[in-house]
């Protein structure tokens, strides 16, 4: 089984300008999310879909940050613009469904804004 | 929403010497009670888990034990190795919401 696949792998940007992740689920999962973690910390979640529906975007800071997941299976994250504070890996994980118990993560994307 | 505390945040043990992690929840509506290891650099992975109906869950090293009265859960590792050195998140849960994960105690094993 292909796990969850994340592009790019790292990025580099200046504060202030655009960047956007992408990430491919495990064939069949309907459940996707996008969490952030910033360095010695924990995984924050940033946004949960259920298919191509949001479920929970309550800590998406939504005047900078976007997310979308056409057709239920790919998803892209959005940060425009960015800020200094956005530094971190951006995880992207898949499950079955809302229900199913664990999930699995992407290798991640590690965003660095100088 | 979920609190979630974790104890010690930094743990160092002898090879050979056991570990063990407290998680702390605030939402009695979780059922749901898994721990990932991550290693630096790379992405978080389950490596036990446990539902509510059962109190205690084990794997060869490692085991899970569920107190639900008291809202605590606790990671132990016995018989620790070296490539048991990791940070551990715990996340606890009801189904059909996302994982909520604490910050993370960091387990340095010295041989």
């Amino acid at each position: 089984e292909a796990g969850v696949a994340q592009s790019p792998r790292y990025k580099i940007i200046e504060k202030r300008q655009s960047v956007a992740f992408w990430c491919n689920p495990i064939s069949g999962h309907a459940t996707l999310y996008w969490y952030q973690q910033i360095l010695g910390q924990g995984p924050k979640l940033l946004i949960q879909f259920q298919n191509n529906g949001v479920v929970d975007d309550s800590q998406l800071p939504k005047d900078r940050f976007s997310a979308e997941r056409l057709k239920g299976v790919d998803s892209t994250l959005k940060i425009q613009p960015a800020k200094l504070e956005d530094s971190a890996v951006y995880l992207c994980a898949s499950s079955l469904d809302p229900g199913a118990y664990g999930y699995t993560f992407g290798s991640g994307t590690r965003l660095t804004v100088v | 929403g979920e609190n979630v505390e974790q104890h010690p945040s930094t743990l160092s043990v002898q090879e050979g010497d056991s570990a063990v992690i407290k998680c702390t929840y605030s939402d009695s509506a979780s059922n749901y009670f898994p721990w990932y290891k991550q290693e630096l650099g790379k992405r978080p992975q389950l490596i036990i888990d446990i539902r509510s109906n059962v109190g205690e869950k084990k794997d060869q090293r490692i085991a899970v034990t569920l107190n639900k009265t008291a809202k605590h859960f606790s990671l132990h590792i016995t018989e620790t190795q070296p490539e048991d050195s990791a940070v551990y998140f715990c996340a606890p849960n009801r189904a059909g919401t996302a994982l909520i994960f604490g910050k993370g105690t960091t387990l340095s094993v010295s041989s």
